[in-house]
């Protein structure tokens, strides 16, 4: 069964900071990844896709993947208040692309 | 912007009792899903559809039915629920030619079974 990890758990960082999350798959034939972001009381919201190795960038989002050690990597430069949400990381396999798994995800809270 | 409707938003059943969520996407996309959400659990995938007429069974699919019998609509099925499955439950759509498989969610199904 394809797990997704996320790290850390939780994350609090200033308003104006650095947010770094983490996202580990199980499965060794993961190609695509996603990331997610869920406001509280909210549904989920694609933030970013990221299919190739290497980085990409959309504004303040920076996503890395590094399929080699089956990792990704989201980080948020300049936090604002209104990042703060559950971030979620979701991960489907080239041989089944259909069946998206996610991950427990990472709660990010800014502080003003 | 994509739109998936579900139905009930909120739902109270008795233990032992039929519980069906509905789910409708006017999207056109081939794939929809079931997921369930709790503290500490992210999303939990419990079946999926590729297509009318298919249901796939994702990771936790015991004590749950699917149906699919158009491309628009999904249905999650608890025979017998029990207070276990007292969760929100979210109803997605993707479409892997056309988005890369980026999924739209409803608002959400919160069923408490008592």
């Amino acid at each position: 069964q394809q797990k997704v990890q996320q790290s850390p758990e939780s994350l609090i960082v200033p308003e104006g900071g650095m947010a770094s999350l983490n996202c580990t798959s199980s499965d060794r034939n993961v190609d695509y990844f996603w990331w997610y972001r869920q406001h509280s009381g909210k549904s989920p919201k694609m933030l970013m896709s990221i299919f190739s190795n290497g980085e990409k960038e959309e504004g303040r989002f920076t996503v890395h993947l590094n399929k080699a050690s089956l990792h990704t990597s989201l980080h948020i430069r300049d936090s604002q208040p209104s990042d703060s949400a559950l971030y979620l990381c979701a991960a489907s396999v080239s041989s089944n692309t259909n069946k998206v798994v996610f991950g427990t995800g990472t709660r990010l809270q800014v502080l003003p | 912007e994509a739109a998936v409707t579900q139905s009930p938003r909120n739902k109270v059943a008795v233990t032992g009792g039929k519980v069906t969520l509905s789910c409708n996407q006017t999207n056109n996309h081939n794939n929809m899903y079931w997921y369930r959400q709790d503290t500490g659990h992210g999303l939990r995938l419990i079946h999926y559809s590729y297509g009318a007429g298919s249901t796939e069974k994702g990771d936790i699919p015991d004590g749950y039915k699917a149906s699919r019998p158009s491309q628009e609509n999904f249905s999650l099925i608890l025979e017998l629920a029990t207070p276990s499955q007292t969760s929100v439950y979210f109803c997605a759509s993707g479409d892997t030619q056309n988005s890369g498989n980026t999924l739209y969610f409803g608002e959400g199904s919160r069923l408490i079974v008592v």
